[in-house]
């Protein structure tokens, strides 16, 4: 069965610096989401993406977050200066119907900011 | 309190026992959809009930919606110790939330 793989499963990166989670959505699903799980809490909406533009973003997602979908196959993204608090587990997920439809999700990537 | 929101919070029961988990939720929903999460992994989606539909199965889960109470409900029959999971209602609140989790059910089998 398809799956949606992330990479790297864990990434350690010093506050200040910049990061970037990269995702494999399943091949012919048209909406791409991030989501983020600090430890013990609720998963967290952060944007979806589709036809090549963020669809809805949360309060979360500020100028600090961006995604991009370079190619055919990869859903990236990026934080510019990252937080001690940007520490999580980031999932990326796509779905082939937006939100009327399951969403498949990645296995995460921690990411730890000290 | 906040739209799809389970009870109860952690649930442990004995390997063989029905489970049942449920999700309240505050605004109208297009659907509700149950996820469960192992430790430390991604969540697998598990069953999409639509608003016009009150009860679904698949396999040992059956879900029950009933939209004049805006809750719905998750049960798991004859429960294994590999359900040992959280699960999760996640609804479409409006706004810019996307599809929105609940803090989940922390549901424990002990064989």
């Amino acid at each position: 069965e398809p799956e949606v793989t992330q990479t790297p499963s864990h990434q350690v990166t010093q506050m200040g610096q910049e990061v970037i989670l990269r995702c494999v959505p399943i091949s012919n699903h048209l909406y791409f989401y991030w989501y983020r799980q600090i430890l013990g809490q609720k998963v967290e909406f952060l944007v979806s993406f589709y036809n090549n533009e963020i669809s809805e973003k949360s309060e979360i997602f500020d100028d600090q977050f961006s995604v991009e979908r370079p190619d055919g196959s990869n859903f990236t993204l990026k934080i510019r200066s990252t937080k001690l608090e940007d520490s999580a587990m980031y999932f990326c997920a796509s779905s082939p119907q937006g939100f009327s439809s399951p969403l498949h999700f990645g296995n995460g990537t921690r990411l730890t900011v000290t | 309190s906040q739209q799809g929101e389970e009870d109860p919070q952690a649930l442990s029961i004995q390997e063989g026992e029905n489970a049942t988990m449920n999700c309240s939720y505050k605004t109208s929903i297009n659907n509700l959809q149950w996820y469960r999460q192992n430790s430390g992994r991604g969540l697998v989606h598990l069953i999409l009930i639509r608003s016009n539909e009150r009860e679904k199965h698949s396999g040992r889960l059956r879900v029950t919606l009933d939209t004049s109470k805006k809750s719905s409900s998750l049960l798991i029959t004859a429960s294994r110790a590999a359900d040992t999971a959280s699960y999760f209602c996640a609804t479409i609140r409006g706004g810019a939330d996307g599809l929105t989790f609940g803090k989940g059910t922390h549901l424990i089998i002990q064989p």
